[in-house]
């Protein structure tokens, strides 16, 4: 298994531009988020999914979109890119509590996305 | 009210001795589970341990274990026998109910030769 996977590592962008960071997991896991860490804030949700289909908001979702088209995928689109989503973009993965029994719902990140908008 | 504190600044630990580091977390949902997380130098995130809130005894994996108080509401993680190796940024989480996972801000660890 390859585990959680992020595309790209690295990227810097211009005030104003799109992107699409993307995410993918083969572990079957229902359960994925996207968080942003900044210093000293640790890790922040920005959106998560239940299951394909299915997308709610976490703590700090303005400034993106995402999308569930199948389990495997989760991509984080930025509409318009501003200096202050220059931050380190994390997106996890863990089975939902309907999928196994409870208490072995870790998440497992993937290597993380540095993205800085000038 | 921040569900997860981690106040300790910095931490330095002299290499093979033992190192507890704090988390206190509020919540009102009587199941819940306590996580924590190492992030090194080179920016992964690396589980290391859980607890959940009915588990009777505390949780240990290798050389981590987690001193769980349940009336005190912490979730200290103790590093036996540090190692260079364990110097790293250190986070705890919580998760309540179902719920999304919430990150307390984290806590640098070095471990000295």
């Amino acid at each position: 298994n390859a585990g959680v996977t992020q595309t790209p590592k690295f990227q810097v962008l211009k005030t104003g531009q799109s992107m699409t960071l993307q995410c993918a997991q083969d572990m079957n896991h229902e359960y994925m988020s996207w968080y942003r860490q900044d210093p000293g804030m640790g890790l922040r949700l920005i959106h998560y999914s239940v299951g394909a289909g299915i997308t709610d908001q976490g703590e700090v979702p303005n400034g993106y979109n995402v999308s569930r088209s199948t389990t495997e995928d989760f991509p984080l689109r930025l509409l318009s890119a501003a200096p202050s989503q220059t931050s380190v973009y994390f997106c996890a993965s863990s089975y939902s509590p309907g999928q196994i029994t409870w208490g072995t719902d870790t998440q497992y990140f993937g290597p993380g996305t540095r993205l800085t908008v000038l | 009210a921040q569900k997860i504190t981690q106040t300790q600044p910095g931490m330095f630990v002299q290499e093979k001795e033992a190192v507890t580091l704090d988390c206190t977390y509020d919540t009102s949902d009587p199941s819940y589970g306590l996580f924590w997380y190492k992030q090194p130098s080179s920016g992964e995130m690396i589980f290391l341990i859980y607890q959940g809130s009915y588990d009777q005894q505390n949780a240990t994996e290798g050389r981590y274990s987690l001193n769980f108080q349940k009336a005190r509401k912490s979730a200290n993680l103790v590093i036996s026998a540090s190692q260079l190796g364990d110097s790293a940024m250190y986070f705890c989480a919580m998760r309540e109910g179902h719920s999304k996972l919430t990150f307390g801000k984290g806590i640098t660890l070095s471990v000295r030769p």
